[in-house]
């Protein structure tokens, strides 16, 4: 059974651009979250999506945003990317309480 | 807002040592408490968990006691090994499955 996958795995984009991140739940799973990983810090939670919805969303900006598709995997999508925008972004699957993280995509911002 | 605290790091100990790495947490009502672990080049990995006062979680020889009076939830071991060289993270949530809130993380060291 593979776990979350996300893809690619590296990244590397210049200010401004546009970027699109990929995301496979675990098998069953229906519910997948973003977390954004800056360098020495925890991860914080950008937003959450369920039965094709954003289900809840953390304090970031309107230029982060997501998409989850029938089939439970998600995209999760940055636009007019900042310097401050590079970042480890992990995705997680769940189905009830426990998530489980994907080794997440390295986004380097230049 | 609800928040975590952890020791800093890095934490270098030899093997065998014992180790505890300090985590505190502000929150409204009765969140639960996690430690997660982060290989190098790995993924989150849920270490153990504790859903109300009191409970202990355990996990690999790693436990935590969830103290609401000091509202903390401190992570220990007994006899620390090479392969526990990792970053630690600790976090709450208080919504089931929901937003998970983390600490900083705190990077172990284990010489042998």
């Amino acid at each position: 059974d593979a776990g979350v996958t996300q893809s690619p795995t590296h990244l590397i984009k210049t200010r401004g651009q546009q970027v699109t991140l990929r995301c496979s739940p675990k098998s069953g799973h229906d519910t997948v979250s973003w977390y954004q990983q800056a360098l020495g810090q925890g991860p914080q939670f950008i937003f959450q999506y369920y039965e094709e919805e954003e289900r809840q969303r953390g304090n970031f900006p309107d230029r982060f945003s997501g998409h989850q598709f029938p089939n439970y995997s998600s995209e999760l999508n940055v636009n007019a990317l900042l310097l401050g925008d590079s970042a480890l972004y992990l995705c997680a699957s769940s189905l009830g309480q426990r998530q489980y993280f994907g080794p997440g995509t390295r986004l380097t911002v230049t | 807002g609800n928040s975590v605290t952890q020791m800093e790091g890095p934490v270098t100990l030899s093997e065998e040592a014992f180790l505890t790495i300090n985590c505190t947490y502000t929150a409204t009502g009765y969140p639960s408490l996690f430690w997660y672990v982060q290989y190098p080049g790995e993924g989150l990995q849920l270490l153990l968990k504790a859903t109300k006062a009191d409970d202990k979680g355990s996990n690999k020889g790693f436990e935590a006691t969830y103290r609401k009076e000091t509202t903390s939830f401190h992570l220990e071991k007994g006899s620390v090994q090479v392969s526990d060289s990792a970053v630690y993270f600790c976090a709450l949530t208080n919504n089931q499955g929901g937003k998970l809130i983390f600490g900083q993380g705190t990077e172990l060291s284990v010489k042998p």
